[in-house]
């Protein structure tokens, strides 16, 4: 089967770091991505990591290691409008099937 | 422009209703999808349309009938549908069915009474 782990919720306080690792278990395997979801709105790419490293963009990092079937998502000088879901996802293939975790809740306090 | 447009936004309908969902983008995209999210949930994979022809229907019962009337559309006909159906419809795309990167619209909110 492909399954994906992630935590379900991660709080933090504004200006903080937070890490939110995701390990897959998946056949075909090209990349792993991440997505962003506020409440309400719709899943909005972050980052795609097909290679081993880190992949840095503003605020957001993400990382991947194929050996060990492992990647994540690093958020800096949090804000309070980062609080949202964040979801890792696999493409399975070359057929555009997207699997996703169950989603991690990130709650950034004052 | 990296938008993807999905009407209505809300809908309500009864169980005896036939109702359709849109979706447009204008990005060149070649493939185009639908996913089933239920709150506090992932986006679940429906369909995918590769080329507009449908290339992944994931077991989804017929009373959702796709429909790719040309590249830039997507629709999906809702019919006799059950009040365990009701959640957001998302609808994405992507340059081609093995790219990474799908974007996705705002969703319909749909309620079935």
């Amino acid at each position: 089967g492909q399954s994906l782990e992630q935590p379900s919720e991660v709080t933090a306080v504004e200006g903080a770091i937070v890490q939110i690792n995701c390990t897959y278990q998946t056949s075909g395997f090209y990349g792993l991505s991440w997505y962003q979801q506020h409440d309400g709105g719709a899943p909005t790419f972050l980052s795609y990591n097909a290679l081993d490293g880190l992949e840095e963009t503003g605020r957001f990092s993400s990382f991947l290691s194929r050996s060990d079937s492992y990647g994540y998502l690093l958020l800096q000088e949090l804000q309070m409008k980062d609080s949202a879901s964040y979801f890792c996802a696999v493409v399975s293939g070359n057929t555009g099937k997207l699997i996703f975790g169950q989603g991690t809740t990130l709650q950034v306090k004052p | 422009d990296t938008e993807v447009t999905q009407t209505p936004k809300h809908l309500v309908m009864g169980m005896t209703n036939k109702k359709s969902l849109k979706c447009e983008q204008h990005m060149g995209h070649r493939a185009m999808y639908w996913y089933k999210q239920k709150a506090k949930k992932p986006p679940e994979l429906m369909f995918v349309y590769s080329y507009e022809k449908l290339s992944i229907n994931e077991s989804v019962p017929s009373r959702f009938s796709p429909e790719c009337p040309n590249s830039s559309l997507l629709n999906l006909h809702l019919h006799a549908l059950q009040p365990e159906d009701s959640a957001l419809y998302l609808c994405a795309s992507s340059q081609d069915p093995s790219t990474d990167t799908q974007y996705f619209g705002p969703g319909t909110r749909l309620t079935v009474l």
